[in-house]
């Protein structure tokens, strides 16, 4: 069976501090990892993913997260936040079959003080 | 392109009565369409799977005569809260994966926030 664990469910950072969301994941297939971002009272975005080849990926808004097998991990990051970096941010696995549905963890919210 | 629109985005009804929320691919053919429930501050749980012109795939526990799904085109799935109740007030969201892709290659709409009351 495929989960998904975000550590902290809220994360607050300083703007133009690094921001480090944490997800680990457990699958008994090969993971495709996700990384999603929702605004308030609205769907999700997809910040980036990984499915096969290059461990460190590169997603939209300066994100990036990389694949870690060893540590069954995923964790996203990004350099600098910015104020409109503000939102929920989830994680989510592939579920195994041929569905392909996705399991999303509980989210993180990100704050970002001035 | 790869947008997902849901009407309506808002809807207060009273209890007893039931809500058709549409899921609509804009830019793309979507053979497989989701359906998730989101309550305050939490996660996405997924209610079920539709396929265009099958019936949908209900996951454990949901009521699948309570909430009908109906995905009639490619471009459309229609999830029905019938005799809706205050503990249905949620944050429903669809996604869509288009024709030919990946199923989990997921385009999310802006979610049909649902009141019962």
């Amino acid at each position: 069976a495929q989960s998904v664990t975000q550590l902290g469910s809220h994360v607050s950072v300083s703007e133009g501090a690094l921001v480090l969301l944490r997800c680990n994941y457990s699958s008994s297939v090969p993971p495709y990892l996700f990384w999603y971002v929702q605004y308030p009272n609205q769907g999700l975005q997809l910040l980036l993913k990984y499915t096969t080849g290059a461990t460190l990926v590169k997603g939209i808004n300066g994100f990036e997260a990389e694949f870690k097998k060893s540590e069954t991990s995923f964790h996203l990051t990004k350099p600098s936040a910015h104020m409109s970096d503000a939102a929920e941010y989830f994680c989510a696995v592939r579920r195994g079959g041929s569905q392909g549905n996705l399991i999303f963890g509980k989210g993180t919210k990100l704050s970002v003080k001035p | 392109g790869a947008v997902v629109s849901q009407h309506p985005s808002r809807v207060i009804c009273k209890s007893g009565t039931s809500v058709k929320i549409e899921c609509r691919s804009l830019d793309f053919q979507a053979t497989t369409m989701f359906w998730y429930r989101q309550f305050p501050k939490q996660s996405l749980m997924l209610m079920a799977t539709s396929n265009e012109g099958s019936k949908a795939t209900y996951e454990q526990g949901v009521e699948k005569d309570k909430f009908l799904i109906n995905h009639a085109s490619l471009t459309l799935s229609t999830l029905t809260v019938t005799s809706a109740h205050p503990e249905d007030s949620s944050f429903y969201i669809c996604s869509a994966s288009p024709a030919g892709g990946l199923a989990y290659e997921q385009y999310f709409g802006p979610g049909t926030r649902l009141t019962v009351t």
